[in-house]
């Protein structure tokens, strides 16, 4: 597996309250990307970043914000959790360094569980 | 937007029979990749396709593209309890890196 950690990798926090997850690869991989996976959904793009500085929407990212500020770092915040964001979150990177080939191996994180009471 | 069908949501096998998933869309594809997750797990890569009518194998599994492009199926050979976890079928979305993923088939195999 690719070198992907997460932290934290379980959380519990109140509703109302700003939460922020970590993802870090060591692979140089240019492209970033932050999920959720429910049942029966599937996992949804929340967004995904394609350079330092560089991200974009996914198909669920209402409630979500990021920010990468090096390479090697991408961070989700949740400004003011809510019940239905109670989840498990997946992060992924693609990219040999600095390739922008489409069809790119997305590799994944061990995921973070969240639950919001 | 792109998107994929992904049939059954869930089969339960017992150990030694076969399993099949499919994945189908509505548009041609440029590619589609197969990704399996273990209960608990994450996500794990397993292969791309990207020609027409194109079929690889890996020992037990045998992926296929449709002939139009716009399917393809993952068949599981005398299933074994290794084999459980659900299954993910995936497309990129357009002329972007964003990857829109199945709803995945949760495979149950029984002893």
């Amino acid at each position: 597996d690719a070198g992907i950690t997460q932290s934290p990798r379980h959380k519990v926090t109140e509703t109302g309250t700003p939460v922020t997850l970590r993802c870090h690869q060591t692979e140089n991989h240019r492209y970033m990307y932050w999920y959720r996976q429910d049942p029966g959904h599937g996992l949804r793009l929340i967004h995904y970043s394609y350079g330092v500085k560089d991200t974009d929407k996914g198909e669920v990212s209402d409630g979500y914000s990021v920010s990468r500020s090096k390479t090697e770092d991408f961070l989700l915040t949740l400004e003011s959790a809510t019940s239905s964001q109670t989840s498990v979150y997946f992060c992924a990177t693609s990219g040999s360094s600095g390739t922008t080939r489409i069809g790119d191996t997305q590799y994944f994180g061990p995921g973070t569980r969240l639950t919001v009471l | 937007g792109q998107q994929v069908m992904q049939i059954p949501q869930y089969q339960h096998v017992q150990e030694g029979e076969d399993f099949t998933t499919y994945c189908n869309s509505s548009t041609t594809l440029s590619n589609i990749q197969w990704y399996k997750q273990r209960p608990g797990g994450h996500p794990v890569f397993l292969i791309q396709l990207v020609k027409s009518g194109e079929v690889k194998k890996q020992k037990r599994l045998t992926f296929q593209f449709g002939e139009a492009k716009k399917n393809s199926s993952l068949h599981i050979t005398a299933t074994q309890t290794t084999d459980v976890g659900t299954y993910f079928c995936a497309v990129y979305g357009g002329a972007t890196n964003k990857l829109i993923f199945g709803t995945g088939t949760l495979l149950a195999v029984q002893p």
